[in-house]
């Protein structure tokens, strides 16, 4: 099974903060995808990032989210002026070996206060 | 994307078969049917995919109808650590996958 590890795994920031996510793969993937969960409630999809560029977007991914492939290796999902909202898991996700599956991390907690 | 409807929880007893049931009657032609699990605080984890008849692996069957309108997910003989929340999701890919709210399964002793 494909691995995915993200850092932080919790994370407190104040709301109008910028905080940056991260998710490195054990193995090289041109696919990315992020999804957030806010507590009690269902995994939403944000984006998927192909080959250094954004594929498909929620509605939920507004100009307040950004994603970057930084150094070839890992993904990064920015989060600039942090809402109370904001606060829920934030997974990234990698394709699985039959391409219409997914692997995810164990996630970033953000609490935004 | 096909819409999904599955129960909001489920109970059980150690031990027992669990069958989860999933209706997607507009599901298309180029669709996947995928199973996940995810445990309080973790992400997703895929148990199992399908495209028509029968798929087992070493977790889970999966069954699915020659009509593809609805998928069972089965799982055999289980134990308080599945307790979870269980998935149903179609799709051709994994680009852009929509959660529903899932089935809640609760294992009792």
């Amino acid at each position: 099974e494909p691995e995915v590890t993200q850092t932080p795994s919790h994370q407190v920031t104040q709301m109008g903060q910028e905080v940056i996510l991260r998710c490195v793969p054990i193995s090289n993937h041109l696919y990315f995808y992020w999804y957030r969960q806010i507590l009690g409630q269902k995994v939403e999809f944000l984006v998927s990032f192909y080959n250094n560029e954004i594929s498909e977007k929620s509605e939920i991914f507004d100009d307040q989210f950004s994603v970057e492939r930084p150094d070839g290796s890992n993904f990064t999902l920015k989060i600039r002026s942090t809402k109370l909202e904001d606060s829920a898991m934030y997974f990234c996700a990698i394709p699985g070996p039959l391409g219409t599956e997914a692997f995810f991390g164990q996630g970033t907690r953000l609490t935004v206060v | 994307l096909a819409k999904t409807t599955q129960p909001i929880s489920m109970d059980s007893y150690e031990g027992q078969e669990v069958n989860i049931t999933c209706s997607h009657n507009n599901i298309a032609t180029n669709d996947y049917i995928t199973w996940y699990q995810q445990f309080p605080s973790q992400g997703p984890r895929f148990i199992i995919q399908g495209y028509k008849t029968k798929v087992t692996n070493e977790v889970a069957s999966l069954f699915i109808p020659a009509d593809r309108k609805s998928s069972t997910l089965s799982l055999p003989r289980v134990s308080l650590s599945d307790t979870a929340v269980y998935y149903c999701l179609v799709g051709e890919s994994n680009n852009d996958m929509r959660f529903g709210a899932g089935t809640r399964l609760t294992v009792k002793p």
